[in-house]
């Protein structure tokens, strides 16, 4: 079956690393994201992707970049961590229709 | 800017009750609206797709309808089961870009 895989699925780093969350689909679909997900918050947009080589800015992209060099990975670089971005990131891909698929998500901890 | 909330945020019901969660949006022009389901320490698992020119959508025991002039959603659930205990998020996209907006979620438990 098709799905969205992430790594690590935990990851505790120092403040001022360079971190790199992966995302891989097997749903063929061009469309990828990458969200943060905190209490009070919710779920935001940092980055998206609709295609090989083209990459957006989303809601909370500061400090945030990412790559596609390919339909089927779209990985999350953060810089320089900062314990602020400490969260839980979620990678989703979407089909035809807009309808999204989520990966089950990576528990980022920056001390 | 568009703004998704869920109301209420946390809900207790015991089991065998038919229940309603609701979602509402501030622009209406929406190009669809996606309920989720999201258990605990877990991704989020799409429950159902309602397309702009639809009015709902029914899969098992939920069934979700939209009425964009309202900027309302619905998902009701028949029946509930404790399996049914997780929080529940829509979120809308405003265009066909599959970029989504995110309401806070509510979250159900349903009692044995």
């Amino acid at each position: 079956d098709a799905e969205i895989t992430q790594s690590p699925r935990h990851k505790i780093t120092e403040t001022g690393r360079q971190v790199t969350l992966a995302c891989h689909q097997t749903w063929n679909h061009n469309n990828m994201f990458w969200y943060r997900q905190d209490l009070g918050h919710g779920l935001r947009l940092i980055h998206y992707s609709y295609g090989v080589q083209d990459t957006n800015k989303g809601e909370v992209s500061d400090g945030y970049s990412v790559s596609r060099s390919n339909t089927e990975d779209l990985p999350l670089t953060l810089e320089s961590a900062a314990s602020s971005q400490t969260s839980v990131y979620f990678c989703a891909s979407s089909n035809s229709v807009n309808e999204q698929f989520f990966g089950p998500g990576t528990r980022l901890t920056v001390l | 800017k568009q703004e998704v909330t869920q109301i209420p945020a946390a809900l207790s019901v015991p089991e065998g009750e038919n229940l309603v969660l609701n979602c509402s949006f501030t622009d209406s022009a929406i190009y669809n609206l996606q309920w989720f389901r999201q258990d605990p320490g877990k991704g989020l698992t799409s429950l159902l797709l309602i397309q702009s020119s639809q009015r709902e959508q029914t899969s098992g025991r939920l069934n979700a309808s939209l009425d964009k002039s309202s900027g309302r959603s619905t998902l009701y659930i028949a029946a509930s089961q404790p399996g049914d205990s997780a929080t529940y998020l829509c979120a809308v996209s405003s265009g066909n870009t599959g970029k989504l907006i995110f309401g806070q979620g509510t979250t159900l438990q349903v009692k044995p």
